[in-house]
């Protein structure tokens, strides 16, 4: 079993709709979970974290964790043409254990 | 602030050529890292690096090779060029103790023919 485990599969949605993306992963180690948005031809960057179990709202994005089930989840919501892009999971254990496993990503694609 | 650099930016290699990616970060961070990107398949760690002088193989370390001798500098390597090397290539840094977010470079698009 994979340490990350995302369904890259691609999403188009109408501008308005709301974005689901998720994640699951197998390392209970994981303490760290956070969100990279990746425009096309440039690098990731950090859209958000949680650390441990609950929810993070930043605006019109929304992240949830679940430990007990493993489960992560990144909501978009008013999604906007200019949150077109590849939405990563990423996890880590955290201070001195600094690896991040990734996620595959999933490309979304907001049509106006 | 510059942040994490990256030179190249497009490289064409024959097979069998070598190269060096550059890779260079002004935060002062403790931790390096070199991925690679192929479509749909996410980020693979190559190798990372926790301090100068101070290296560690990730998921996909054959072909490649690294070298850390200053807290700013993070080279990765290829010898032997080869068409499954064909990628695109991010270099990292975070902070070891503070949270854990990995600030990237713009990438290095590699094709080998």
């Amino acid at each position: 079993q994979k340490e990350v485990e995302q369904d890259p599969g691609p999403l188009s949605v109408p501008e308005g709709a709301i974005v689901s993306l998720n994640c699951t992963y197998s390392n209970s180690a994981f303490q760290y979970f956070m969100w990279y948005r990746q425009y096309s031809r440039k690098g990731p960057e950090l859209l958000m974290y949680t650390y441990s179990s609950g929810n993070k709202e930043d605006g019109r994005f929304t992240a949830q964790v679940d430990k007990s089930s493993k489960y992560i989840s990144l909501f978009i919501r008013d999604s906007q043409p200019s949150d077109s892009a590849t939405y990563l999971c990423a996890m880590t254990g955290g201070y001195g254990n600094n690896r991040l496993a990734f996620g595959k990503g999933n490309q979304v694609v907001v049509i106006p | 602030n510059a942040g994490v650099t990256q030179t190249p930016k497009f490289r064409i290699l024959k097979i069998g050529q070598s190269m060096t990616l550059q890779c260079t970060q002004d935060m002062n961070h403790n931790y390096m890292y070199w991925y690679r990107q192929d479509p749909g398949m996410g980020l693979k760690l190559i190798y990372y690096s926790v301090g100068a002088g101070i290296t560690d193989k990730g998921e996909v370390p054959n072909g490649y090779n690294v070298s850390r001798s200053t807290t700013e500098d993070f080279p990765l390597r290829l010898e032997l060029a080869a068409p499954s090397q064909t990628s695109v290539y991010f270099c990292a840094s975070s902070y070891a103790t503070q949270l854990p977010e990995a600030f990237f470079g713009q990438g290095t698009r590699l094709t080998v023919v």
